[in-house]
């Protein structure tokens, strides 16, 4: 089986952009995961799908971040627009609703915005 | 809410030396699940372990924890440490009444010297 995928790998980005991260989860998998990675604020949780609903969406980056899921195999991240703060690695994880909750991730998107 | 505490930020140690990383947690609920991520530079955080059984020890990949719930309590623990542990290590919690969503701790990063 595959596991998580992401693209890109990389972007870079001017402030005031609009970027647009992309990931398939496990197959199979139900839950969907999207997290912002830094070292001073670890890892950060911004959007949780359960069967393509949206079940939680982190208060804090509501405004800007904008996760969808579009169906069971693919799921973006917009950023819109983009600002130097946001530079950090997203991640994306998948899990199984009949597990005990166990998130495969994938290999993460490093945003830089200038 | 659940919450996972990893008190050390930063353990340094040397090589041969027994790892001891630290996580505590608190849930309301009884049955919980607790996890080992490990991330190594540049890579995603992988499962290392899991468990959810009181006071029995989980081993993988030379690395033990046991879940205490008396205590609310699993600590990652490694005999004698390896330059290749070097990497930065999340626990995370999980339980059935909260849909088996990952709560992480802020994670420890272990340095291990020649």
């Amino acid at each position: 089986d595959a596991g998580v995928t992401q693209t890109p790998r990389h972007e870079v980005a001017e402030k005031g952009q609009t970027i647009i991260l992309k990931c398939e989860p496990v197959s199979g998998h139900n839950d969907l995961f999207w997290y912002r990675q830094t070292k001073i604020q670890g890892l950060e949780l911004l959007s949780y799908f359960r069967s393509k609903s949206l079940m939680e969406d982190g208060g804090a980056f509501k405004d800007r971040f904008k996760a969808e899921m579009l169906n069971s195999s693919f799921s973006t991240l917009k950023i819109q627009p983009t600002e130097p703060k946001d530079s950090a690695v997203y991640l994306c994880a998948s899990s199984s609703t009949g597990g005990a909750g166990e998130q495969y991730f994938g290999p993460g998107t490093r945003l830089t915005v200038l | 809410g659940d919450s996972v505490t990893q008190t050390e930020g930063l353990v340094t140690l040397t090589e041969g030396l027994p790892v001891m990383l630290n996580c505590t947690y608190q849930t309301i609920y009884s049955n919980p699940f607790l996890f080992w991520y490990v991330q190594h530079l540049n890579e995603s955080p992988r499962l290392l372990l899991k468990s959810f059984t009181d006071n029995k020890r989980t081993e993988h990949q030379g690395f033990h924890a046991t879940l205490h719930k008396s205590s609310s309590s699993f600590h990652l623990q490694k005999s004698s440490a390896q330059l290749s542990d070097s990497a930065l290590y999340y626990c995370a919690l999980s339980d059935r009444n909260m849909g088996y969503k990952l709560t992480f701790g802020t994670g420890t990063s272990l340095l291990v010297d020649p």
